[in-house]
């Protein structure tokens, strides 16, 4: 059973282009979750996504993020008109429900350097 | 607001115990975890703790919680080199999705 994958695991864009980060779950998972990490810091949640739904984007900034988890296909995080402050490490997790532990699995992350 | 506070590097002789904490201030924590993550690498569960326990083993890793301070350790028993590596603590309430990480603590094992 392949663990959560995210590709690109290294994106690096100029500032004004967009960053497309994608994340596919652990196989029979149906919750995503988004954390970026910046440098030296911990990570922080951005968003909840069931398929097809956003149940929480509470930590997304307000501009220029978006997040998707289509009924098919992996969830996409965008970033449109990067800036240098998006540069950091992009953290995927899923889980299949919350569950009483509801623990969610990380995956390796997308590392986005802004130039 | 809740809040989650660790030291930010450890330094220790391979062979010695490493003790890595954090202290939280959600008193509503219900679940409590360890990750590791090795440079450029995402995420490992190392071990997680129910906050109606004090004390979880397993194997090197011995994790105690006081739940009236609010703290959380970490002890790693014969600290070897391939320890090192940034741990992070994390707290969850009970009926919440939102894991709340601490900043991580670079623990770096000395030949």
């Amino acid at each position: 059973n392949a663990g959560v994958m995210q590709n690109p695991r290294h994106l690096v864009r100029r500032r004004g282009q967009e960053a497309r980060l994608r994340c596919s779950p652990m196989k029979g998972h149906s919750h995503v979750y988004w954390y970026r990490q910046l440098p030296e810091e911990g990570l922080k949640f951005m968003v909840y996504l069931q398929k097809e739904n956003i149940i929480d984007e509470s930590g997304m900034p307000k501009e220029r993020f978006s997040a998707e988890f289509p009924k098919e296909g992996p969830s996409i995080l965008r970033i449109q008109q990067v800036v240098r402050g998006d540069s950091a490490a992009y953290f995927c997790a899923s889980s299949p429900g919350q569950g009483a532990l509801g623990e969610q699995y990380f995956g390796p992350g997308t590392r986005l350097t802004v130039t | 607001g809740e809040d989650v506070e660790q030291s930010l590097f450890l330094s220790v002789r391979e062979g010695d115990s490493s003790v890595i904490n954090c202290t939280y201030t959600d008193s509503s924590s219900t679940y409590l975890y360890w990750y590791k993550q090795e440079p450029g690498a995402g995420l490992q569960l190392l071990t997680y703790i129910f906050s109606n326990m004090d004390m979880k083993q397993d194997q090197r890793l011995t994790v105690l919680l006081n739940k009236k301070d609010k703290h959380l350790s970490l002890r790693i028993a014969d600290t070897q080199t391939g320890d090192s590596a940034i741990y992070f603590c994390a707290e969850k309430g009970s009926g919440t999705y939102k894991y709340i990480f601490g900043t991580g603590t670079r623990l770096k094992v000395l030949a």
